[in-house]
């Protein structure tokens, strides 16, 4: 069974579109990231929801927006994409040790 | 300066050596030290991780922490070619009495030729 399950996997499409990608984990955990992993393997955090509440929101464009409707899932919208937006989107999660994260498999956008 | 460093390598070594994998920050805030581990085209997964100084041991594997040098390590013994992976050192530090921010390190690829 899959912890932390995302979809796509795979996703390519041109520049200006808006995309969606799901997250689901079923480890009972609270609190749920989106991170971008660049071309150079550099994690960075993106968004962190604790209950389906709002905690870390980095420095991302407007373009990005998380949606929790429920602490087992997380989703990212992203509008008019970029060239630069192409990465690779890991959703994770942590219980009481927050230490600890879940990574799921990870997304893989191309943006043309 | 960034707050995690960590030499992108590559790093190739022969089977069986014993491979010291390093990281520094800046930020004396940080509680948690974690080793994690990324094969290509997955996720990143926990492998060890240490609160405050000290050293841990798992295995093959030893994780140290130098908070005085704002230094930690990690040390692979009898490393074996399923090794051969990205290790990302990460810090983690509070935000809030819920929340904790992780920041990871670039990564270092690591290569075990059998």
């Amino acid at each position: 069974d899959t912890a932390v399950s995302q979809t796509p996997k795979y996703l390519v499409t041109q520049m200006g579109n808006d995309k969606s990608i799901k997250c689901e984990q079923n480890l009972g955990h609270d609190t749920m990231y989106w991170y971008k992993q660049d071309s150079k393997k550099f994690l960075k955090i993106m968004f962190s929801y604790n209950n389906k509440e709002l905690i870390i929101n980095e420095t991302v464009p407007n373009r990005f927006s998380p949606k929790s409707p429920d602490k087992a899932h997380l989703n990212l919208h992203i509008n008019s994409l970029e060239l630069g937006d192409s990465a690779v989107y890991f959703c994770a999660s942590s219980g009481t040790g927050m230490h600890e994260q879940f990574f799921g498999p990870g997304t893989r956008l191309t943006v043309l | 300066q960034k707050e995690v460093e960590q030499d992108p390598g590559p790093l190739s070594v022969p089977e069986g050596a014993i491979v010291s994998l390093n990281c520094t920050y800046s930020n004396s805030a940080f509680q948690y030290f974690m080793w994690y581990r990324q094969y290509s085209r997955k996720g990143p997964e926990l492998l060890m991780y240490t609160y405050s100084s000290g050293n841990k041991e798992d295995g093959r594997f030893t994780a140290q922490v130098d908070k005085s040098s704002k230094y930690i390590s990690l040390f692979i013994r009898d490393s074996q070619p399923s090794d051969s992976a990205t290790y990302l050192c990460a810090m983690s530090r509070p935000l809030s009495l819920s929340a904790s921010k992780i920041i990871f390190g670039s990564g270092t690829r690591l290569s075990i030729r059998p």
